[in-house]
């Protein structure tokens, strides 16, 4: 089945050390993005990618890069995690850009700091 | 930015009985409204996407309306059952590719 798959389920990394959280997609979609959801708050959105061009939220901390390879393959990382960065990171799609196309979204990581 | 509330945070239901909960918005320059379920453990999965004022959509047990007048879409589950049991996300579409989301509504379907 085409999905979007995010890897490991669980990351755990220490305080300051450099982590990467991967997604990849067998949709072919066009857009993917990055979520980050703390405990019981609305998913936040990091920034997303239109095929190779990259945008950034305004407030997405300048800790927080991505990259994205090729179509099929998206990586968030974060340079120096702090306890604050502990959170839930969705990775989504969209075929394309628009108001009316519908996110898919993998099973998450949830990133513990120590 | 925007602010997307969903009321209630939590809901529990007996198995068998409907129930309803609510996504708020501001109703000025309304692109779409989406509604989304995710399950425990489980990737967050499309219910809805709305966009016209009045739209009414159903899948199964479950219908959207929406009110973009007054900046609001209701969820209604018919005869909850256990597999309903999830957390509800609506988000709005804000432009520039942006969903906002609100907090979400958790449901659990007492048997």
């Amino acid at each position: 089945d085409a999905m979007v798959i995010q890897n490991p389920r669980y990351q755990v990394t220490q305080f300051g050390k450099p982590v990467t959280l991967s997604c990849s997609q067998t949709l072919n979609h066009n857009v993917m993005y990055w979520y980050q959801q703390k405990s019981s708050q609305a998913p936040k959105l990091l920034f997303h990618y239109y095929d190779k061009d990259f945008n950034n939220e305004a407030d997405t901390p300048d800790n927080f890069q991505s990259r994205r390879p090729n179509t099929s393959f998206c990586f968030l990382d974060i340079r120096s995690p702090g306890l604050g960065d502990a959170a839930m990171y969705l990775c989504a799609t969209s075929r394309d850009k628009g108001w009316d196309e519908k996110l898919f979204f993998g099973s998450g990581t949830q990133l513990s700091v120590l | 930015i925007l602010n997307v509330e969903q009321s209630p945070q939590s809901l529990h239901v007996q198995e068998g009985d409907s129930t309803n909960f609510t996504c708020s918005f501001p109703s000025s320059n309304f692109y779409a409204l989406h509604w989304y379920r995710w399950e425990t453990a489980k990737s967050p999965e499309a219910l809805f996407v709305m966009t016209l004022n009045g739209d009414e959509k159903k899948k199964g047990r479950i219908s959207a309306t929406l009110n973009t007048k007054e900046g609001y879409s209701y969820l209604y589950i018919k005869g909850s059952q256990p597999e309903d049991s999830a957390t509800y996300l609506c988000a709005l579409f804000q432009g520039a590719q942006k969903l906002v989301f609100g907090q979400g509504t958790r449901l659990t379907i007492n048997p």
